[in-house]
């Protein structure tokens, strides 16, 4: 079945240190996204990239990174940089076409701060 | 700019009990308006999405209606299986984001 896989599903980081968070998905999509979930604050973008080898900073970029070097991957770093990491963090894709505007979201993965 | 309100923040029914949520929102271009349902600790699960005013979709207890302000999502005698977080969203034609509102927390009693 084609869809999208997150991992791990719960991580835990110590003050200072890097953590990548996988995203991988078989859809085929062009459009990859990652949002940060904190209670009673929604869904909020992270970065997100519409092709490979491009993405674009979202509303809330500072302290983290993403590459896309294949268009199946979308690995996003939380950096030390960023201070308050622990949250529920979701990646999504989207395909082309107009009747393909809505998202598919992995499962997701929780963060904290140890 | 972009913009999703959802109300109530949180409601609790009795199963069987009818009601509807509601979805606010300002956008330039309404390139669509989308429903999703999240279970705690999973990603969201999409539900519809509408496109034009007066446009209506449904899916089993649930139907979503949309206007040139507003959705609603109706749910007709939920069950307690229906308890979940259910979030709207709308695309606009500015860029390729699509804008969430905060969601409404739905319980259903036994």
């Amino acid at each position: 079945d084609g869809g999208i896989t997150q991992s791990p599903k719960y991580l835990f980081r110590k003050e200072g240190q890097n953590v990548t968070l996988s995203c991988e998905q078989n859809l085929n999509h062009d459009a990859m996204y990652w949002y940060r979930q904190d209670p009673g604050q929604g869904l909020r973008l992270i970065y997100y990239s519409q092709i490979v080898n491009d993405f674009q900073k979202g509303d809330i970029a500072e302290g983290y990174s993403v590459s896309r070097e294949k268009k199946e991957s979308f690995p996003l770093t939380v950096t030390s940089a960023q201070k308050n990491p622990t949250a529920f963090y979701l990646c999504a894709s989207r395909g082309q076409g107009l009747q393909n505007y809505g998202y598919t979201f992995g499962s997701g993965t929780r963060l904290t701060v140890v | 700019e972009d913009q999703v309100t959802q109300s109530p923040e949180a409601l609790r029914l009795q199963e069987g009990e009818s009601s509807s949520l509601n979805c606010s929102y300002t956008v330039s271009g309404l390139r669509g308006l989308f429903w999703y349902r999240q279970d705690p600790g999973k990603g969201p699960e999409f539900l519809f999405t509408l496109y034009s005013a007066g446009e209506e979709k449904e899916k089993e207890r649930l139907k979503a209606t949309l206007t040139k302000k507003e959705s609603f999502l109706h749910i007709t005698a939920p069950k307690p299986e229906d308890s979940a977080t259910y979030l709207c969203a709308v695309r606009g034609n500015r860029d390729d984001k699509i804008i969430f509102g905060k969601g409404t927390r739905l319980h259903i009693l036994p």
